[in-house]
């Protein structure tokens, strides 16, 4: 089994929908991250969360909300799909600061809307 | 911000070639990782090296931090080193990872 899961791996919706990716890890690390990735470009930090009371924007945060609902837990909600959010979503863990510490990832959840 | 290059963008083996794919970074870092994404989009990481020389079976990874490059080496290349490697860097307290853009490889049977 993935030390880092996501569910779900593939999702099609429409326009305005609300969505969650959830995301879990049994690494037992306490950071937690959200990446989007973009066909041909590299990945970009939507949200992280160095514990569970502690939330922070990365640099394409608007149109995204997460939750850390426990330490090995981290969702993502797009409240009000749109078609431009289509793209492969990446959870990540570290057990440290992400600056000297392993990232791991989970095996992506590829997201279309319509 | 910082800034990651990787070259070359694009490269095409037969197998059973040797390759080095390099990311130059333009501050000083104290995080730099090596991924692979295969076919299928999974990101699996290679390295985690800021500085100094690592091998794992036919891959290897050196980083000259002082210098602001690192290079990734594949010998022996087969059709299962195909997909896109990635260099990671950050820098700094709390600082994020910044990604390049990506190497495609592609290695012909």
């Amino acid at each position: 089994d993935a030390d880092v899961t996501q569910t779900p791996r593939n999702r099609i919706t429409k326009t305005g929908k609300r969505i969650m990716l959830e995301c879990s890890q049994t690494k037992g690390h306490d950071r937690m991250y959200w990446y989007r990735q973009d066909p041909g470009l590299g990945l970009q930090l939507i949200y992280y969360s160095f514990d569970v009371k502690d939330i922070n924007k990365g640099e394409i945060s608007d149109g995204y909300s997460v939750s850390r609902q426990a330490q090995a837990k981290f969702s993502l909600s797009l409240e009000s799909a749109i078609p431009n959010q289509t793209a492969l979503y990446f959870c990540a863990t570290s057990d440290q600061d992400a600056n000297t510490g392993e990232l791991f990832f989970g095996e992506g959840s590829r997201l279309t809307v319509l | 911000g910082i800034q990651v290059e990787q070259s070359p963008p694009d490269l095409i083996l037969q197998e059973g070639a040797n390759s080095t794919l390099r990311c130059n970074f333009s501050d000083s870092v104290n995080n730099l990782q090596w991924f692979h994404q295969n076919p299928w989009g999974q990101l699996i990481n290679l390295f985690y090296i800021p500085s100094g020389t690592k091998q794992n079976g036919r891959l290897s990874a050196t980083t000259v931090a002082t210098e602001r490059y690192s290079l990734l080496y594949i010998s022996s290349s087969q059709t299962t080193d195909s997909g896109v490697y990635f260099c990671a860097v950050s820098t700094g307290a709390n600082s994020k990872l910044t990604f390049g853009k990506g190497i495609t490889l592609s290695v012909r049977p």
